[in-house]
């Protein structure tokens, strides 16, 4: 069946410049995760939807970050006014659980690349 | 803070020989620990879980250790295989409200050389 897909799979973005990265979860999958991971590094959590609602953005690095999940399916990460430091893979993940770190599964990631 | 950490950072192994990755955690309200196999321009996919319950968890290939008084567990991987080649990561989830997320270790890259 059909995983997480995540589109672009690349951009490149000019400094200042606003990004919106999709995520395609698996469908039905109640839980939706976004992370960013560095080069070199393992992922970070950035927020937590449980269908339309987002119950946990501790981990968005500022508020030129913003995510959304509007009919609890796709979710857009938004990211304005680029900086360098923004540069990583970021990835979503699904999860059939309300629990969804007991069984997530990843999309291929969005590789953002700050110039 | 880094709450999970892993090592080593890098790990080349001869084929047919065993590799060991080894995490240690610090908040002891974590109460899974899976382990996380990435291929380049892939996403994690899960290789192995354990609940602190157990000391000990093998499928196939693939062993968790787990010492809960030491707060380590570590990845064992038998008769390791070139295509074993991969970026390893320990993680840590405890229940909260953000859907228990997962605290990742900073990777381990492994090659297995034929």
């Amino acid at each position: 069946g059909a995983g997480v897909s995540q589109s672009p799979r690349y951009k490149v973005a000019k400094r200042g410049q606003d990004v919106a990265l999709r995520c395609d979860p698996i469908s039905g999958h109640v839980s939706l995760f976004w992370y960013q991971q560095a080069l070199g590094q393992g992922p970070e959590f950035l927020t937590y939807f449980q269908n339309e609602a987002q119950l946990d953005k501790s981990g968005l690095p500022s508020d030129r970050f913003f995510a959304e999940r509007p009919e609890g399916s796709v979710s857009t990460l938004k990211i304005q006014r680029t900086q360098q430091e923004d540069s990583a893979v970021y990835l979503c993940a699904s999860s059939p659980l309300v629990a969804g770190g007991y069984e997530q599964y990843f999309g291929p990631g969005t590789r953002l690349t700050v110039t | 803070q880094q709450q999970v950490k892993q090592s080593p950072q890098s790990l080349i192994v001869q084929k047919g020989g065993i590799s060991i990755i080894n995490c240690a955690y610090e908040n002891t309200a974590f109460d899974y620990f899976p382990w996380y196999q990435q291929f380049p321009g892939k996403g994690p996919a899960l290789l192995i879980a354990i609940r602190p319950d157990v000391s000990e968890k093998k499928e196939g290939r693939f062993t968790i250790s787990f010492n809960k008084s030491a707060k380590q567990f570590s990845l064992h991987i038998m008769d390791s295989q070139p295509g074993d080649s991969a970026t390893y990561f320990c993680a840590a989830s405890m229940q909260d409200n953000a859907g228990n997320m997962l605290t990742f270790g900073g990777g381990t890259r492994l090659m297995v050389k034929p």
